[in-house]
């Protein structure tokens, strides 16, 4: 079975520049997350998409941070204009449905913003 | 809310015993246990749906005091393979919030 799919894998932008980042998730599941992990903490959830609805954006700094899921199944996350803060691994995860459901997490994309 | 987890580092030999706790100020539907090791992506271990519910893995296993909104990893005859950085994740309105993480060290 093909895991969660990101890319890139590392990404060193300067302030102020853009940048996206992509996201295949598990075949068939109808849960999308986006997590930001900054180095040393545990995760914490910018959105949560389910089929290519809006579930909980709540922690996602809208002024900056954009994210979308067309046609439910790739989603892709951009920061525009990014700050120093936003350096950090950012994490995709999916999974079948939604609450106490086993997440599946991609292998990253590590941002550096210089 | 986070949920709060202890101790944030244990530092074991092989063979020993550890026990993180993970607590939350909200009640609790479901709390979720993963293991991250340096670079890279968390791994699922268990999700406990009940309270008082203990589950196992191994030589892992946990414990959901749903009462005192209280979970505990145990990890029995630590092995090498254990060490990395545990995360519960507390699930109370549909989201999964994590900890901060407890950093696991085995040594030989």
């Amino acid at each position: 079975e093909a895991g969660v799919a990101q890319s890139p894998r590392y990404k060193i932008i300067e302030k102020r520049q853009s940048v996206a980042f992509w996201c295949n998730p598990i075949s068939g599941h109808a849960t999308l997350y986006w997590y930001q992990q900054i180095l040393g903490q545990g995760p914490k959830l910018l959105i949560q998409f389910q089929n290519n609805g809006v579930v909980d954006d709540s922690q996602l700094p809208k002024d900056r941070f954009s994210a979308e899921r067309l046609k439910g199944v790739d989603s892709t996350l951009k920061i525009q204009p990014a700050k120093l803060e936003d350096s950090a691994v950012y994490l995709c995860a999916s999974s079948f449905g939604t609450g106490a459901e086993k997440l599946f997490f991609g292998s990253g994309t590590q941002l550096s913003v210089l | 809310q986070q949920p709060v987890q202890s101790p944030q580092a244990v530092i074991l030999r092989e063979g020993e015993d550890a026990v993180i706790n993970c607590s939350s100020s909200k009640a609790l539907y479901s709390v979720h246990w993963y293991r991250q090791k340096h670079g890279e992506a968390p791994v699922f271990l268990m999700i406990l749906l009940k309270g008082g519910e203990q589950k196992g893995h191994d030589k892992i296993s946990a414990s959901f005091n749903e009462k005192k909104q209280q979970s505990s990893l145990y990890l029995t005859a630590s092995q090498l393979s254990y060490s990395g950085t545990y995360f519960c994740g507390t699930e109370a309105t549909g989201k999964l919030i994590f900890g901060q993480g407890t950093t696991l060290q085995v040594k030989p």
